[in-house]
């Protein structure tokens, strides 16, 4: 079984510019997270997605991150314009159903640093 | 609001050494209690506790929750310098959705 895809791995930018992250979970799981992690800490979640609509964005700090999963497939999380404290590791992770806490299936994340 | 705390933040033993990893929870709706690795950078999935006093055991790890104080630990026995990782523990949030709350987690460094 493939596990989930993240694209890019790594990306540097500077500060105001704008970056993009894709994701394709595991076939067939309904349900995809978006979720940040800042050196020395847990992942927090930014969005979860419940095949096409968007379950939960309440941390998603919505004046700069946006995020779309428009066939209910893959998604796209984008920065603009991206600070400082934005570096960090962007990890998407997928679940079958995500609604009853099983086990979700994390990607290989994408390292951001904004210079 | 939810709280996941982990402890030690860091831990550093030798090969063949035994670790005990713990997590501490605050949740309003208790529903599960996760653990996972992370390497480098995807966090692997170890074990998914439900039920307090029942051990789940894979290997040399091993994990038991007591729901009535509101911890679970994770053990290591033999360990091994591939048991270096960060270990997580997440529980489902509050809300009706599933979004997990992670700890900080738990640096393990195994020195041969």
């Amino acid at each position: 079984e493939a596990g989930v895809a993240q694209s890019p791995r790594y990306k540097i930018i500077e500060k105001r510019q704008s970056v993009a992250f894709w994701c394709n979970p595991i076939s067939g799981h309904a349900t995809l997270y978006w979720y940040q992690q800042i050196l020395g800490q847990g992942p927090k979640l930014l969005i979860q997605f419940q095949n096409n609509g968007v379950v939960d964005d309440s941390q998603l700090p919505k004046d700069r991150f946006s995020a779309e999963r428009l066939k209910g497939v893959d998604s796209t999380l984008k920065i603009q314009p991206a600070k400082l404290e934005d570096s960090a590791v962007y990890l998407c992770a997928s679940s079958l159903r995500g609604l009853d806490g099983r086990e979700q299936y994390f990607g290989p994340g994408t390292r951001l640093t904004v210079t | 609001e939810d709280k996941v705390v982990q402890s030690p933040l860091s831990l550093v033993v030798h090969e063949g050494d035994t670790v005990t990893l713990n997590c501490s929870y605050e949740v309003t709706n208790f529903r599960s209690l996760l653990w996972y690795k992370q390497e480098k950078k995807a966090p692997t999935f170890l074990f998914m506790l439900t039920s307090s006093g029942i051990e789940k055991k894979s290997g040399r790890l091993s994990s038991i929750l007591d729901k009535k104080e509101l911890f679970s630990i994770l053990n290591i026995t033999a360990t091994q310098t591939g048991d270096s990782a960060v270990y997580l523990c997440a529980l489902p949030g509050d809300s009706g959705n599933t979004p997990l709350v992670f700890g900080k987690g738990t640096r393990l460094s195994v020195i041969a």
